[in-house]
């Protein structure tokens, strides 16, 4: 089956504790996202990637960090510094930029406690 | 800078009449514009898109939304609203000069039986 998979689907830390949220894809995408969601504000992107090796901020990306050694793979690390970790996290990818639409994963839901 | 605005927290509509979800833009250049329809937790659905061309698109599931260039609006449209159709769905826009892809808060549909 071609798709994007995430995981865990569910995942708690203690605070202080860096995690990493897994994000492999088998559709050959080049481009690769990482979201937040919470209630009431919509997605927001943390990270983005157009080719390995390479990526930039999104619009939140204090407090997390990422990697794009292969292709297929993006993993996301929420750090000790991002203050308030809870939320739903969605990892997305696309053949390229520009008009073609993302597909995204099943999420990962992070709870601090 | 890019931004999407959805209006509307939540849409009540009664099954069988038609239903709008407000979507507006801003963007430097042109865009290219997405819906997404999310049931409760998974990841997002890809619905349809607008690249250029003709104003009416149509998608997936009996879902069509208008692109209009002087109100910077892409309303997503269904003439006959089904019970199913009740999820989250989410408005985003890339602009042809950027690689980044923003959506909306979101909007609830809620359809009545």
């Amino acid at each position: 089956d071609g798709g994007i998979t995430q995981s865990p689907k569910y995942l708690f830390r203690k605070e202080g504790q860096n995690v990493t949220l897994s994000c492999e894809q088998n559709l050959n995408h080049d481009a690769m996202y990482w979201y937040r969601q919470d209630p009431g504000q919509g997605l927001r992107l943390i990270y983005y990637s157009q080719i390995v090796n390479d990526f930039q901020k999104g619009d939140i990306a204090e407090g997390y960090s990422v990697s794009r050694e292969k292709k297929e793979s993006f993993p996301l690390t929420v750090t000790s510094a991002q203050k308030n970790p809870t939320a739903f996290y969605l990892c997305a990818s696309s053949i390229r930029t520009g008009s073609t639409e993302a597909f995204f994963g099943q999420g990962t839901r992070l709870t601090v406690v | 800078a890019q931004s999407v605005a959805q209006p509307e927290d939540q849409v009540n509509v009664a099954e069988g009449n038609p239903l709008t979800v407000k979507c507006t833009y801003s963007v430097s250049g042109n865009p290219y514009l997405f819906w997404y329809v999310q049931y409760p937790n998974r990841g997002l659905q890809f619905l349809l898109k607008y690249i250029t061309g003709d104003n009416l698109v149509k998608g997936s599931y009996g879902f069509e939304a208008e692109f209009n260039k002087s109100q910077t609006s892409f309303h997503l449209k269904k003439p006959s609203a089904l019970v199913s159709d009740s999820a989250l769905y989410f408005c985003a826009v890339r602009a042809t000069n950027t690689d980044k892809l923003i959506f909306g808060t979101g909007t609830r549909l809620q359809v009545f039986p």
